[in-house]
């Protein structure tokens, strides 16, 4: 069983809809959790990081972390074309600098 | 904003050829990264380093050396490339700061053995 398990979809929706990307884990010790996207032909960019449980919110993206559940969301709100991309998830337990990744979930919004 | 610099978009090379990939970060970052990342196995670790000079070994190091001889530059060497070796490669940089830092990645370099 991996570390970190991710949906490699493909997922396709329409523009403006709710967009609900998830990862699960095993390693209870993981504390930071970090969201990218990654555009065709180009490197990841980070998206959202939180720390320990909770959501965050930054413009139409929200991450939640629920550690009881060992489970992570990425929630997009009215979703657009440029949003069609490829989203992979990360996390790390502390201090060892070693990020344990996703293997990215494909997200296409149609116009 | 942070920015790491990959010398090459796309290369080709033969096998048996010794290759150099660059990687430069403008941050004064102490933390560098090189992964490599292929569909269906997703980013995989070569080496990292932590400071000029040190170097730790990934989760898939056989086949790859690196050197950093100044805190910007990172350098990943195919000591003899083979067709396995085709890939996309992605360099990234963290700082050491307070707690877990994220990683920003250059654009990759597309790398391909013939």
């Amino acid at each position: 069983q991996k570390e970190v398990e991710q949906d490699p979809g493909p997922l396709s929706v329409p523009e403006g809809a709710i967009v609900s990307l998830n990862c699960t884990y095993s390693n209870s010790a993981f504390q930071y959790f970090m969201w990218y996207r990654q555009y065709s032909r180009k490197g990841p960019e980070l998206l959202m990081y939180t720390y320990s449980s909770g959501n965050k919110e930054d413009g139409r993206f929200t991450a939640q972390v629920d550690k009881s559940s060992k489970y992570i969301s990425l929630f997009i709100r009215d979703s657009q074309p440029s949003d069609s991309a490829t989203y992979l998830c990360a996390m790390e337990a502390g201090n060892n600098r070693k990020l344990i990744w996703g293997l990215g979930t494909s997200l296409a919004v149609n116009p | 904003d942070v920015k790491v610099t990959q010398s090459s978009r796309y290369l080709v090379k033969r096998t048996g050829e010794k290759v150099f990939l660059e990687c430069v970060q403008d941050m004064d970052h102490e933390n560098m990264f090189w992964y490599r990342q292929d569909p269906g196995l997703g980013l995989r670790l070569i080496y990292f380093s932590y400071d000029v000079k040190m170097k730790e070994k990934g989760d898939i190091p056989e086949g790859y050396s690196v050197s950093r001889e100044k805190k910007e530059r990172f350098s990943l060497i195919l000591e003899s490339a083979s067709t396995n070796q085709t890939s996309m490669y992605l360099c990234a940089s963290s700082s050491s700061g307070g707690g877990n830092q994220p990683q920003h990645f250059g654009d990759g370099t597309r790398l391909s053995i013939l």
